[in-house]
């Protein structure tokens, strides 16, 4: 069976510092993954999503940044964390058959002060 | 897709009632749907979907319903349990492109 997997649960990290959230999914090859961040009491927004090794389209402009280095890893990065990131990210895949059924992981929740 | 508001609405039901959550979708394109429930702190989990080419799909307990003459979705759940407090999103997508996430609403049931 297909997991998804995403650390850290908590995160608190100062304004202007780094950040690097991971995803992986076992059990699937070429799934379709998603960055997508929740502010509290709210819908989701869309941030990135790859089909495919080393593809990225970003939704939104912003501080972040996607990458996959592996068919299965799919990391969100920031060089300089603004105050404004804070929210809850999650990460998600599909089947590489489509952006349909999406399989959500539990989330990182990041505060920065 | 529907514009994020700063606050979710909220359905409260008595237990072991109906719960009927609604969404309403702009793009007359949208050809699937689905319904996921988030619980607090948590990722949001799959309920139930549907495609253009059927109005009502029904799984266990919940039943999914689609108006696509008005563009409107219904979740409905049947003798609804504490356990089914949550908040619940709907979600569209056509063609090749991601899912487009509504704002979400709160069922929180009363025992």
């Amino acid at each position: 069976s297909q997991t998804i997997h995403q650390w850290p649960a908590t995160l608190v990290q100062p304004v202007g510092s780094p950040l690097s959230l991971e995803c992986t999914v076992e059990g699937t090859s070429n799934p379709n993954l998603y960055w997508y961040r929740q502010a509290a009491g709210r819908g989701l927004q869309l941030l990135f999503y790859s089909v495919g090794i080393g593809q990225i389209s970003s939704e939104v402009p912003q501080n972040l940044s996607a990458s996959r280095p592996q068919d299965r890893q799919f990391i969100l990065s920031s060089k300089k964390l603004l105050l404004s990131d804070s929210g809850f990210y999650l990460c998600a895949w599909a089947t590489g058959q489509g952006h349909e059924k999406l399989f959500f992981g539990s989330g990182t929740q990041l505060s920065v002060l | 897709g529907e514009s994020v508001g700063l606050h979710l609405p909220t359905l409260s039901v008595q237990e072991g009632d109906n719960s009927i959550i609604n969404c309403a979708y702009s793009n007359s394109a949208s050809d699937y749907f689905i319904w996921y429930k988030q619980e607090s702190g948590k990722g949001p989990q799959f309920i139930i979907d549907i495609r253009s080419n059927m109005d009502k799909r029904q799984g266990q307990r919940v039943t999914v319903l689609l108006n696509k003459t008005v563009k409107h979705l219904s979740l409905q759940i049947a003798a609804t349990q504490p356990g089914d407090s949550a908040v619940y999103f709907c979600a569209e997508t056509h063609g090749n492109t991601p899912l487009v996430f509504g704002k979400g609403t709160r069922l929180s049931v009363i025992a």
